[in-house]
């Protein structure tokens, strides 16, 4: 089974300039994370899809971030204008949820992740 | 607002030596807790899972919950140079994770 990929591995880009990164899930996993991990912190969720629905961008800066998931598939996150505080690894995580009597596991698979560099 | 703390190493143990990671919790409520592994560089990856009171073995980790206490423990026993990373402890009864910021091991031979 294919793991959740992601594309592109590095970014270097001067400040304002756009930049986007792309994901694709986990077969079968209808929803999918996007975080944000700055160095020596855990991940920070930035955006949850489930299938192609935003359920939870309440920690996604909408000015100048966004994201979408066409067809519930691949997501695509954007920043325009990239700033210097942007850089950090971007990681997509896909899951899908297990219903076990009275717990729900919901184990979430992660990518390898996109450094980008704001210069 | 849910918070997991944890320690931020770094931990260091000699090889073959049992390395014990913990972590706290916030939230009274919370009863699904994962432990993540991240090496330098590379995405997190689940090594336990655990949602009730008491000990879940796996191999050579352990995973502790004492609800009573909002603590969460791994245990790596016979620690190997390999497990030198950052593990991550996350709390997960939800579809939404709540991360530590991660301890770093270190396994010296």
């Amino acid at each position: 089974e294919a793991g959740v990929v992601q594309s592109p591995r590095y970014k270097i880009i001067e400040k304002k300039q756009p930049v986007a990164f792309w994901c694709n899930p986990i077969s079968g996993h209808n929803t999918l994370y996007w975080y944000r991990q700055n160095l020596g912190q855990g991940p920070e969720l930035l955006i949850r899809y489930e299938n192609e629905e935003a359920v939870d961008d309440s920690q996604l800066p909408k000015d100048r971030f966004s994201a979408e998931r066409l067809k519930g598939v691949d997501s695509t996150l954007k920043i325009q204008p990239a700033e210097l505080g942007d850089s950090a690894v971007y990681l997509c995580a896909s899951s899908r949820r297990e219903d076990r009597g009275r717990t729900v596991k919901n184990i979430q698979y992660f990518g390898a992740g996109t450094r980008l560099s704001v210069l | 607002q849910k918070e997991v703390e944890q320690n931020s190493g770094p931990l260091s143990v000699p090889e073959g030596a049992i390395a014990s990671l913990n972590c706290t919790y916030s939230d009274r409520g919370s009863q699904s807790f994962f432990w993540y592994r991240q090496y330098s560089g590379k995405s997190p990856e689940l090594i336990m899972f655990i949602y009730s009171n008491g000990d879940k073995e796996d191999g050579r980790f352990t995973a502790q919950l004492n609800k009573a206490s909002q603590y969460v423990s791994l245990l790596i026993r016979d620690s190997q140079p390999s497990d030198s990373a950052t593990y991550l402890c996350v709390e997960g009864g939800t579809d939404k994770l709540i991360f530590g910021t991660g301890t770093r091991l270190q396994v010296f031979p």
